[in-house]
């Protein structure tokens, strides 16, 4: 069983246009992000949910914007794609935990290309 | 803010060679430290953990032991082998009270073992 899910895999689009990254997981956690990998490997937080409330916003552009229906997905929207988007982007969960932090678990990832 | 410094790749080592990949942190509080490591085409996966100075994290035969002194958290194996080549993360998590925190990673170490 897959914990962490992403769709696409691969997202290879035109700069201006908008497009959607899914992410599901099945391990019951209460807390979902989205990390955002560039072309050197670097891994950067750019949003958490918990319990359908944003908790963290990294100096995200605007044109991006995480949509959780339910405790299980939380979805990426990326409007008017620029050319510096194209990253890898990773989803990852991690249960909700008093007194001490825990590890989170991720997703394949999804390599977006903006061309 | 946090931080995490990790040393430079790539870094190739002959099979069987003993491993040592150096991670320091900077951080207000008393965060939690991990190694995650990422396979070509994949995901990230936890490889271990430490949640409080002077626990040591194994897994694998991999192993770091939280340092408080000297703000440390070195991996280490005895004896690496072809299939260990891999991206390798130090990173850590600061526990805020809404358990919604990010990951602060470092650069990340690709680690090459030859036959």
């Amino acid at each position: 069983d897959t914990a962490v899910s992403q769709t696409p895999k691969y997202l290879v689009t035109q700069m201006g246009n908008d497009k959607s990254i899914k992410c599901e997981q099945n391990l019951g956690h209460d807390t979902m992000y989205w990390y955002k990998q560039d072309s050197k490997k670097f891994l950067k937080i750019m949003f958490s949910y918990n319990n359908k409330e944003l908790i963290i916003n990294e100096t995200v552009p605007n044109r991006f914007s995480p949509k959780s229906p339910d405790k299980a997905h939380l979805n990426l929207h990326i409007n008017s794609l620029e050319l510096g988007d194209s990253a890898v982007y990773f989803c990852a969960s991690s249960p909700m935990e008093g007194g001490g932090a825990g590890e989170q678990y991720f997703g394949p990832g999804t390599r977006l290309t903006v061309t | 803010g946090d931080s995490v410094t990790q040393m430079e790749g790539p870094v190739t080592l002959s099979e069987e060679a003993f491993l040592t990949i150096n991670c320091t942190y900077t951080a207000t509080g008393y965060p939690s430290l991990f190694w995650y490591v990422q396979y070509p085409g994949e995901g990230l996966q936890l490889l271990l953990k430490a949640t409080k100075a002077d626990d040591k994290g194994s897994n694998k035969g991999f192993e770091a032991t939280y340092r408080k002194e000297t703000t440390s958290f070195h991996l280490e194996k005895g004896s690496v082998q072809v299939s260990d080549s891999a991206v390798y993360f130090c990173a850590l998590r600061e526990y805020s009270g809404g358990g919604a925190d990010g990951l602060t990673f470092g650069k990340g170490t690709h680690l090459i073992i030859q036959p």
